[in-house]
């Protein structure tokens, strides 16, 4: 079946800019991760979405971040104002759901962003 | 503290070698532990889930975890260069954190021919 989808792959965008990145997780995941990825950084962590529980943004760095996922499925992360250090890879993970903490992730490609 | 840490190496094992990655964590009530594999430039992907004491086996992985001494590792047998990538570590607790599993910053692996 098809895996963890997420467009654009690739975003160049100008400081100041506000950007979109879209992710489409696997059908039936109730789990749903945002992260971001620095060049040979570790996984920096966003967002975590569990079905309809309010989503936990401790990881959002800043307030132009935010992000919403429609209907259980579909996810946006909105980056507003983008700054250089906003840089990074943006990586979409989903999974069956964290019920007895079987949270195997499943990750999308990544969308690279580049603020000029 | 970290709440889950690696080595971060690079681990550098000769083809053939068995390469042994290594990852503690801090949340003593944690049952689920993952290990996912990152080459370079691309996503992770898991290769190892563990939730009992003892030694989970898949192909060349072994997944081993104690849980009263709060650690999981990871061993390859027979090391190719093809393994060589990023290891990370990820550690779940269903009862902290609304369920959210944490990751290590990762482990690279080298193996040199």
């Amino acid at each position: 079946g098809a895996g963890v989808s997420q467009s654009p792959s690739n975003k160049v965008t100008e400081k100041g800019k506000d950007v979109e990145l879209r992710c489409d997780p696997i059908s039936g995941h109730t789990a749903l991760y945002w992260y971001r990825q620095s060049l040979g950084q570790g996984l920096e962590f966003l967002i975590y979405f569990q079905g309809n529980s309010a989503p936990d943004k401790s990881g959002l760095p800043s307030d132009r971040f935010s992000a919403e996922r429609t209907g259980g499925s579909v996810s946006t992360l909105t980056i507003q104002r983008t700054q250089q250090e906003d840089s990074a890879v943006y990586l979409c993970a989903s999974s069956l759901g964290t019920q007895g903490g079987i949270d195997e992730q499943f990750f999308g490609p990544g969308t690279r962003l580049t603020v000029l | 503290q970290k709440e889950v840490e690696q080595n971060s190496g690079p681990l550098s094992v000769p083809e053939g070698a068995i390469a042994s990655l290594n990852c503690t964590y801090s949340d003593r009530g944690s049952q689920s532990f993952f290990w996912y594999r990152q080459y370079s430039g691309k996503s992770p992907e898991l290769i190892m889930s563990i939730y009992s004491n003892g030694d989970k086996e898949d192909g060349r992985f072994t997944a081993q975890l104690n849980k009263a001494s709060q650690y999981v590792s990871l061993l390859i047998r027979d090391s190719q260069p093809s393994d060589s990538a990023t290891y990370l570590c990820a550690v779940n607790n269903v009862n902290t954190n609304a369920g959210k599993s944490t990751f290590g910053d990762g482990t690279t692996l080298t193996v040199k021919p």
